[in-house]
Parts: C-alpha cells; structure tokens; sequence
C-alpha cells in the first residue's frame, strides 16, 4: 500500500493556464480532503469529498477552483486561470468511511508556482 | 467557528530534553477529536498523536504525550528524550464529531532540536 499518492510534486505554470492536481487515496479510503498551504501557514480546508460526491467545500473559493472524485480514478483539483496568489502547497489527505476519530493520511503534496 | 490557535511560531529544545508545544482552541461543541502533526523539511504531513475529547485520560505516544485541559481548551504536546529528527514544524488540529471532513489547523510551531 503506497498511501496517499499526489502528482505532480511540483508544479509551474504561467498565469492565467490551468493547474490540474491529482490524488489517489490510500487503499480502502473513500473520503478525499484538500487543503491548502501558504508560505509559513497552517493547512486550510478546501473541500472533503466522497465518490461522485461533493460533501463540503466550503473552504474552496468561489471562482476557478473545482475539485472531483470521479468513480474510477484520482481526485482532481482543478485551478484555472491561475494567478500569483494560487501559489502554495496543496495536500490531499484520506480516511475510511465512518472513521471520525481517525486522522488523516496525507500526501507528499503538490507545490505550485505560478510565474 | 472553530479556532486554533499556535502560540510559539518557534521553539527549540536541546537534544534528549523535554519540550512543551502549546494549543489552544476555541469551540461551542462538546464531542471532538484532537490531534498533532508532523512536518518535517521534506513537507510530508505525519499524525504524531490523537485525543478524544470524551476521554479524561491524557494520549501518549512513545517519546510523544499530550495534555488536554477540556474546560480551558488546551492541548499541549510534549515531546520528551528530544531527538534531531523531531526537528519540524508541528500542527495542532481539531476536528468536531458532527463533521467528518474539515479539520481546523494551526499556524504551527517550528521546533528546532539543538546537538
């Protein structure tokens, strides 16, 4: 079991192209959470997804950002048109279904720099 | 809102002493679960220690033991017998029981562990 899985590690583009993050969860883990990283910050919620489903993205912003967690492969984090402020490190974290108690599983994270 | 909130951007400690990291958090709710992370230079995100809110008994780890004051919302970690590689930056979270998905982070604390 590798974990949790995110790609790419790094990430540049120029602005105003689109970022697409990617991760897959550890195995038998349904539940994908995305957080974002500034420089010298904490983590801050984006969006806790399940299967095809959108479970909270209250943390995600309103414009550009949109994330899925199709049936059959990864969850995506899709930033367009990205601007200088979208710079960051981005984490993917899982957890089993019903596991309240239970900490993530985060991944490596993917650090985009737009220039 | 939940808060939480980090109030030693840095601390260090001399290896094989011990060292308190502080927590606070602010919340109206009363089942919730606490927990401490890990992050070294290499940015992966590592669950260090789990608290129940429930539970009146502190959680230990190993080297890694917490001290949860419930009334005054506190939650320290204390890292005893320091070693090097505890050098990182250290994140409290919480997360309340009526939300599986979103945990709340700290600004963290970045420990430097002296030879």
């Amino acid at each position: 079991n590798a974990g949790v899985m995110q790609n790419p590690r790094h990430l540049v583009r120029r602005r105003g192209q689109e970022a697409r993050l990617r991760c897959s969860p550890m195995k038998g883990h349904s539940h994908v959470y995305w957080y974002r990283q500034l420089p010298e910050e904490g983590l801050k919620f984006m969006v806790y997804l399940q299967k095809e489903n959108i479970i909270d993205e209250s943390g995600m912003p309103k414009e550009r950002f949109s994330a899925e967690f199709p049936k059959e492969g990864p969850s995506i984090l899709r930033i367009q048109q990205v601007v200088r402020g979208d710079s960051a490190a981005y984490f993917c974290a899982s957890s089993p279904q019903g596991a309240r108690d239970y900490g993530y599983t985060f991944g490596s994270g993917t650090r985009l720099t737009v220039v | 809102a939940q808060t939480v909130t980090q109030s030693q951007p840095e601390m260090s400690v001399q290896e094989a002493e011990t060292v308190t990291l502080s927590c606070t958090y602010d919340t109206s709710e009363s089942d919730y679960y606490l927990f401490w992370y890990k992050q070294p230079p290499s940015r992966q995100m590592i669950l260090v220690i789990r608290q129940e809110a429930y539970k009146q008994q502190n959680a230990t780890e190993n080297r890694f033991s917490v001290n949860f004051q419930k009334a005054a919302k506190s939650f320290s970690l204390k890292i005893s017998d320091s070693q090097l590689g505890d050098a990182a930056m250290y994140f409290c979270a919480y997360r309340a029981n009526t939300n599986a998905g979103k945990s709340t982070f700290g600004d963290g604390t970045t420990l430097t562990v002296k030879p």
